[in-house]
């Protein structure tokens, strides 16, 4: 059964700092990686997608992946209040099409 | 853009009575679409895979008796739960994927309450 993991939180991080979330999964046929944020009481909402080894970055965030490690992380640089929310790390592949999600990482930008 | 929007937003219904919950990619065309759960404090659940023209694919554990879904154009795709009962109460997200793209961007969401 595939699995993601996350460190449920809170990760508490002082206002323009950077937040680095991470996530590792256990199918090594995964091919597809997604961050999506969620606000409370909201559906999640796509940040940042990656597929190939190594950095992507998209504004103030940067996906890394190294799927030998069996890992995702996600940096936020110059943290925000309105970064504050639930970030899911989530995985797609291995013959299906579905995304298996991580329980996700509560985020907190304290000002 | 990649927009998709679900309706209601929100419903209350009686043990034992019917919903159904319409999403629909309002900007592109989605020849797959999703539906997942979420119960309080958790996170996403798969229920099953909408492909446009042909049956959905239920997760293990995901009854399809109980939860119809049917994907009869690229834009819309409906999740019809039939005889709710109050273990069914969750937040269920349908999500579309581009079919150039293995992004996938979700609907805001359907809040059902069973009594």
């Amino acid at each position: 059964q595939k699995e993601v993991e996350q460190n449920s939180g809170p990760l508490s991080v002082p206002e323009g700092a950077i937040a680095s979330l991470n996530c590792t999964y256990s199918d090594r046929g995964s091919q597809s990686f997604f961050w999506y944020r969620q606000y409370s009481g909201k559906s999640p909402e796509l940040i940042m997608s990656i597929y190939s080894n190594g950095d992507k970055e998209d504004g103030r965030f940067t996906a890394q992946l190294n799927k030998a490690s069996q890992y995702v992380s996600l940096l936020i640089r110059d943290s925000q209040p309105s970064d504050s929310a639930t970030y899911l790390c989530a995985v797609m592949g291995g013959g299906a099409d579905g995304l298996t999600f991580g329980k996700g990482t509560h985020l907190i930008i304290q000002p | 853009g990649a927009v998709v929007s679900q309706h209601p937003s929100r419903v209350i219904c009686k043990s034992g009575t019917s919903v159904k919950i319409e999403c629909r990619s309002l900007d592109f065309q989605a020849t797959t679409m999703f539906w997942y759960r979420q119960f309080p404090k958790k996170s996403l659940m798969l229920m099953a895979t909408s492909n446009e023209g042909s049956k959905a694919t239920y997760e293990q554990g995901v009854e399809k008796d109980k939860f119809l879904i049917n994907h009869a154009s690229l834009t819309l795709s409906t999740l019809t739960v039939t005889s709710a009962h109050p273990e069914d109460s969750s937040f269920y997200i349908c999500s579309a994927r581009r079919d150039s793209s293995d992004e996938q961007y979700f609907g805001p969401g359907t809040r059902l309450t069973v009594t």
